[in-house]
C-alpha cells in the first residue's frame, strides 16, 4: 500500500535560517510521482512541485530546493534563507499504482521574525 | 479562468440536516476529487470521479454521497449531518489521474452542531 510519512509535525525557525522538511514514502511501484503542496494561513492549497520516479535530479526554484533520493525513499524540501511568508503547512503527496493521491499529514512551519 | 471554485465558503448545520457542497472547474479536467481536512490528519479522500457520470469511493466515504452529472461540476452531499463531519472540505481536479497535478479549490468550512 502507498504511504507518505512526514515525521516533523511542527518546525519553528528564525527568519533567514535554512530549514528542511522531510518526506518519506512507501510504494511497491517502479513508476510513481511525488508532490509538495503549501497551505498558507489563508487556507488554500498551492502546488509547488511534481517529480516522477525516473528523474532523480535535484530541483531548485529560487529559495526552494528538493532532494529526491530513491535509495532512501525520500523527497525532502529545503527552504533557504527562510522568510515569514514561508510560514505554512507543507504537504508531501504520492501517486502510484493508479490510485488517487496519498497525502502525508503535513508539517507546520513557523518562521519567526 | 477561475480554476476550481467551491460553494459555499462556510456553513453551519445542525445534526441531522442535509446539505450539498458544489465544486466547479473550468479547466476541462476529467478527474475531480473531494477531500476532508482535519487537524493532524492531513487530507483524506472522500470520493472521486474519473469522468462525467462516474464516481468512486475514497478512503473515508461513509456519510457522503457524490454526483458528477456535468463534467465541470462535482457535488458532495451530506444526507444527515453529524458532528464528526465538522471539517474543511476541499475539491480538486486534474486532467487525468496518472501522476497529474491536482489543483485545489479554496475550501469549504463546515461546522455541524
Amino acid at each position: 500500500a502507498q504511504k507518505v510519512t512526514q515525521a516533523q509535525t511542527e518546525i519553528s525557525v528564525v527568519e533567514k535560517e535554512d530549514v528542511t522538511l522531510d518526506c518519506v514514502y512507501e510504494t511497491r511501484d517502479t513508476t510513481y510521482y511525488l508532490f509538495w503542496y503549501k497551505q498558507p494561513p489563508s487556507g488554500e492549497l498551492v502546488f509547488l512541485i511534481r517529480r516522477n520516479s525516473f528523474d532523480e535530479q535535484n530541483e531548485i526554484s529560487g529559495r526552494y530546493s528538493w532532494n529526491f533520493q530513491k535509495s532512501t525513499s525520500s523527497f525532502n524540501f529545503t527552504i533557504t534563507a527562510s522568510q515569514v511568508v514561508d510560514s505554512a503547512v507543507y504537504f508531501c503527496a504520492l501517486y502510484s499504482g493508479n490510485t488517487p493521491l496519498v497525502f502525508g499529514k503535513g508539517t507546520r512551519l513557523s518562521v519567526i521574525a | 479562468n477561475a480554476g476550481v471554485t467551491q460553494t459555499p465558503k462556510f456553513r453551519v448545520l445542525k445534526t441531522g440536516q442535509s446539505m450539498t457542497l458544489l465544486c466547479a472547474q473550468d479547466m476541462n479536467h476529467e478527474y475531480m476529487y473531494w477531500y476532508r481536512q482535519d487537524p493532524g490528519m492531513g487530507l483524506r479522500l472522500i470520493h472521486y470521479s474519473v469522468g462525467e457520470g462516474t464516481t468512486a469511493k475514497g478512503e473515508v466515504p461513509d456519510g457522503y454521497n457524490v454526483s458528477r452529472l456535468k463534467k465541470q461540476n462535482f457535488l458532495l452531499g451530506l444526507e444527515s449531518a453529524a458532528p464528526s463531519q465538522t471539517s474543511v472540505y476541499f475539491c480538486a481536479s486534474s486532467p487525468t489521474v496518472v501522476g497529474e497535478t491536482q489543483y485545489f479549490g479554496p475550501g469549504t468550512r463546515l461546522l455541524v452542531l
